[in-house]
């Protein structure tokens, strides 16, 4: 089955410790995202990646990373997590490297920094 | 930046009215696309638009790219209960592989 996977699917943590939500796609697709979703803000872009090793910031990158060293995962690190990132998070694909295709959303991650 | 901004942020309706949701951007879009999420869901695509003016039609939905671009409607014909979710629309703007998501209008039905 065609899927976005994240992992976990839900985390309560505290402030300063490192953490990493993993994202794998297993419909060989190119482009992958991050998005996180707050109240009345919608979902808005963290970072974005067009190919292996191929990075780029989306509108709020701060406090995160993110690598692709393989095509099927891109995983999302918060070196030293504070409460303002306490969010729903959403890893998404798409087909190609251009964005002009459907992304796929996986199930989504709920992160509480404490 | 790019901003996108969606009216209503909710809307109640009872089951059988007709649903509207306008998504506003601050710059032209190249091309926009829709998405729906349950409640407790991910967003799911729903459909693209790509040319001036262009009017898109799913069932009940109809999807409208306004002639400049820099705005879209989602208009649902006799809601169902079924409907019930989060609407958002996504843009793309310039050559950037960016993608701006609206704010979202949530959608209850009430039966």
């Amino acid at each position: 089955e065609a899927q976005v996977t994240q992992n976990p699917r839900y985390l309560i943590t505290v402030t300063g410790k490192k953490l990493t939500v993993t994202c794998s796609q297993n419909m060989n697709h190119e482009y992958m995202s991050w998005y996180r979703q707050d109240p009345g803000l919608g979902l808005r872009q963290i970072y974005y990646s067009m190919n292996v090793e191929v990075t780029d910031k989306g509108d709020v990158p701060e406090g995160y990373k993110v690598s692709r060293k393989e095509k099927r995962n891109f995983p999302l690190i918060l070196e030293s997590p504070s409460p303002n990132q306490t969010s729903l998070y959403f890893c998404a694909s798409s087909l190609e490297g251009g964005w002009d295709q459907p992304q796929h959303f996986g199930d989504g991650t709920r992160l509480s920094i404490l | 930046g790019q901003q996108v901004m969606q009216i209503p942020q909710y809307q109640h309706v009872q089951e059988g009215e007709d649903f509207t949701t306008y998504c506003n951007s601050s710059t032209t879009l190249s091309n926009i696309q829709w998405y729906k999420q349950r409640p407790g869901g991910h967003p799911v695509f729903l459909i693209q638009l790509v040319k001036s003016g262009e009017v898109k039609k799913q069932k009940r939905l109809t999807f409208q790219f306004g002639e400049a671009k820099k705005n879209s409607s989602l208009h649902i014909t006799a809601t169902q209960t079924t409907d019930v979710g989060t609407y958002f629309c996504a843009g793309r703007s310039g050559g950037y592989q960016k993608v701006t998501f609206g704010t979202g209008t949530k959608l209850q039905v009430i039966p």
